[in-house]
């Protein structure tokens, strides 16, 4: 089954700690996109590649780091300075990046910082 | 810049009754537009996309949408709804000159499908 697999479901992390949320796909797409979502505010764009060895920053890359070394992946790391990380994060890819195809999403990694 | 405002945050309805979920979306370049649903923890499905063509997309599972270009509008409807239609619905554009493959969502709209 071809699809996009996140991990962990839940994750809770200490304040000041850095924690990284896996995100693969086996559908052989070129782009990977990461999306923090918080209830009555949508869907915001964290960061985003379109290559391997290369991303780009969203509309909220302020405390998250990526990278893409592999095609198939596209981690996200949460640091220490990200002042608000509770949320759920979703991973989605697309084949070439082309703003008519189609996201695929995976199926969350909801964090919760204690 | 574009920008999707969903005027509605929750919608409340009775099973077999139609259903409108509102957006409209500003922006100074030509765009495709798309709503997405997602179930309770979950992530997210594409339900109709409109790219080109006529302006009254479908989707398989009885859902249309109508782009308006004059009003900016691309407002999802369905003439009866089942309970298992309740879930958050997010209107999202994308521009057509980009090769980014951006998405710019919309805030959401949770439709309640009651017995």
């Amino acid at each position: 089954d071809g699809g996009i697999t996140q991990s962990p479901k839940y994750l809770f992390r200490k304040e000041g700690q850095n924690v990284t949320l896996s995100c693969e796909q086996n559908l052989n797409h070129d782009a990977m996109y990461w999306y923090r979502q918080d209830p009555g505010q949508g869907l915001r764009l964290i960061y985003y590649s379109q290559i391997v060895n290369d991303f780009q920053k969203g509309d909220i890359a302020e405390g998250y780091s990526v990278s893409r070394e592999k095609k198939e992946s596209f981690p996200l790391t949460v640091t220490s300075a990200q002042k608000n990380p509770t949320a759920f994060y979703l991973c989605a890819s697309t084949l070439e990046g082309s703003s008519y195809n189609e996201q695929f999403f995976g199926p969350g990694t909801r964090l919760t910082v204690l | 810049a574009q920008s999707v405002t969903q005027l509605d945050s929750q919608v409340p309805v009775f099973e077999e009754a139609p259903v409108e979920l509102r957006c409209n979306y500003s922006s100074s370049v030509s765009v495709y537009l798309f709503w997405y649903v997602q179930y309770p923890n979950q992530g997210l499905q594409l339900l109709l996309k409109y790219l080109s063509g006529s302006t009254l997309v479908e989707s398989i599972n009885g859902f249309e949408a109508e782009f308006n270009k004059s009003q900016t509008s691309f407002h999802l409807r369905k003439p009866s709804v089942h309970i298992s239609d309740t879930a958050e619905y997010f209107c999202a554009v994308s521009d057509r000159s980009s090769n980014t493959g951006k998405l710019i969502f919309g805030q959401g709209t949770t439709l309640q499908v009651k017995p």
